[in-house]
């Protein structure tokens, strides 16, 4: 069975700082990952997917993520965060239906 | 265009009430999802369909929830004599292709429901 795990449940980190959040994924097939953020009282919205190829992986907002089989991981970095940065964010697998993380809470501070 | 839209977008129900959610698609879009999202937790797989049929329906919780689609398009989402366990929000979500993985899917506002 596959499965997500976000290793942290919240995240503070000031303005302008670099922020990563970590995804783990259990999976005995190949896998499609995505990272989706959702802001209060909204859906949630695709920031990036890795299907295949190149292992790093940029999205909007200025957002990236490294797949690395070997680990299983499937991290998200921001080199520098923004106040508008606030917000959940989903690690997923897809299997046709969505495998979701925990989430992470991301709080930048001014 | 036009995304996905849900309604309503809050509902208050007392326990055993029967509630209804409603979910518009992006137009054209073959696949339609349905989550549900407990408060601090992330979205957690109900129903699949594919045009008008259910292909999966493995993450219903109970019989009391039953989720319909009859002509491909817009798709409801029933509770039956719901409890307080049901309080949570639902999404919907759609993609272009028949369920196939690493398709993107698009997700609605959600459906906020508060069973008291």
């Amino acid at each position: 069975a596959q499965s997500v795990t976000q290793l942290d449940s919240q995240v503070p980190v000031f303005e302008e700082a670099p922020v990563e959040l970590r995804c783990n994924y259990s999976s005995s097939v190949s896998v499609y990952l995505f990272w989706y953020v959702q802001y209060p009282n909204q859906g949630l919205q695709l920031l990036l997917k890795y299907l295949s190829g190149s292992t790093l992986v940029k999205g909007i907002n200025g957002f990236e993520a490294e797949f690395n089989k070997s680990q299983t991981s499937f991290h998200l970095r921001k080199p520098s965060v923004h106040i508008s940065d606030t917000a959940e964010y989903f690690c997923a697998v897809s299997r046709g239906k969505l495998i979701f993380g925990q989430g992470t809470t991301l709080q930048v501070k001014p | 265009g036009a995304g996905v839209s849900q309604s309503p977008r809050y509902k208050v129900a007392k326990r055993g009430q029967d509630v209804a959610l409603r979910c518009d698609p992006i137009s054209g879009h073959v696949s339609l999802f349905w989550y549900q999202q407990a408060l601090g937790q992330g979205p957690e797989f109900l129903t699949y369909f594919q045009n008008e049929a259910q292909l999966d329906k493995s993450g219903l919780p109970s019989d009391r929830f039953f989720a319909e689609r009859p002509e491909g398009s817009v798709s409801t989402l029933k509770i039956q004599r719901t409890q307080q366990e049901d309080s949570a929000v639902y999404l919907c979500a759609s993609s272009s292709t028949p369920g196939e993985r690493g398709e993107t899917q698009y997700f609605g506002p959600g459906t906020r429901l508060l069973v008291l």
